[in-house]
């Protein structure tokens, strides 16, 4: 069964203290991962798609890399205004239901001046 | 401007009344899905569309039902909603890309308390 865990749960950093959230995922071959950040009361935005291991892509503070097995959220001298929930999701490779996406719980980040 | 619009924002009703949660995009995207969000259990997929009259259920279908007959419109219906659906509903449209689907774009979200 398609699954994916997301650590830690909560991430509490000082501003300018730069941390890596994790994202491990078990499919039948990986179609995309992607990166979502959500604030709260509001539905998630779009930051990140990856599609093979080695693969990096990068936006302002973040960098998020993958692997065969699992992805890296880099938040690079984070600011306040980073404080966010980061979510991660898999699309899988099946050729009847490639239109299904699996969400991990999610990673909440706090970021203090 | 681009976005995807669900109605109504919040609702509360009671348990066996039928409701329908509208979910409209402006972005003539092909991809619509539907998404609950719990706490400790993060967004969970409960139907998704490729395109008009095509819909297929995601992991969590159960007590719901969906149609899709205008490519802008995806609504949710609950026919005999029950408290265990108490939850943070979001829709999501996406292009496709062959067999890929860009980029998912969500609504604000529908708060649904079911009493």
């Amino acid at each position: 069964e398609d699954q994916v865990t997301q650590s830690p749960e909560a991430l509490r950093l000082q501003e300018g203290e730069s941390s890596s959230l994790n994202c491990s995922y078990t499919v039948s071959g990986l179609r995309g991962l992607f990166w979502y950040r959500q604030d709260p009361g509001k539905g998630p935005e779009f930051l990140f798609t990856l599609y093979s291991a080695g693969e990096e892509k990068e936006k302002e503070r973040l960098k998020a890399t993958l692997t065969k097995k699992e992805s890296f959220l880099h938040i690079t001298a984070p600011k306040p205004e980073d404080s966010a929930t980061y979510l991660c999701a898999v699309q899988a490779k099946t050729t009847d239901s490639w239109g299904k996406f699996q969400f991990g719980a999610g990673t909440q980040v706090v970021v203090t001046p | 401007e681009a976005q995807v619009t669900q109605n109504p924002r919040y609702l509360i009703t009671v348990t066996g009344k039928k409701l329908t949660v509208t979910c409209s995009q402006n972005m003539n995207h092909e991809y619509m899905s539907w998404y609950r969000q719990d706490p400790g259990l993060g967004l969970r997929q409960i139907y998704y569309s490729m395109n008009v009259e095509v819909t297929d259920k995601g992991d969590v279908p159960e007590g719901y039902k969906v149609s899709r007959k205008e490519k802008r419109n995806f609504p949710l219906i609950l026919e005999s909603p029950s408290p265990n659906q108490t939850s943070l509903y979001f829709c999501a449209s996406s292009k496709i890309l062959g067999t890929y689907t860009d980029t998912q774009y969500f609504g604000p979200g529908t708060r649904l308390t079911v009493l």
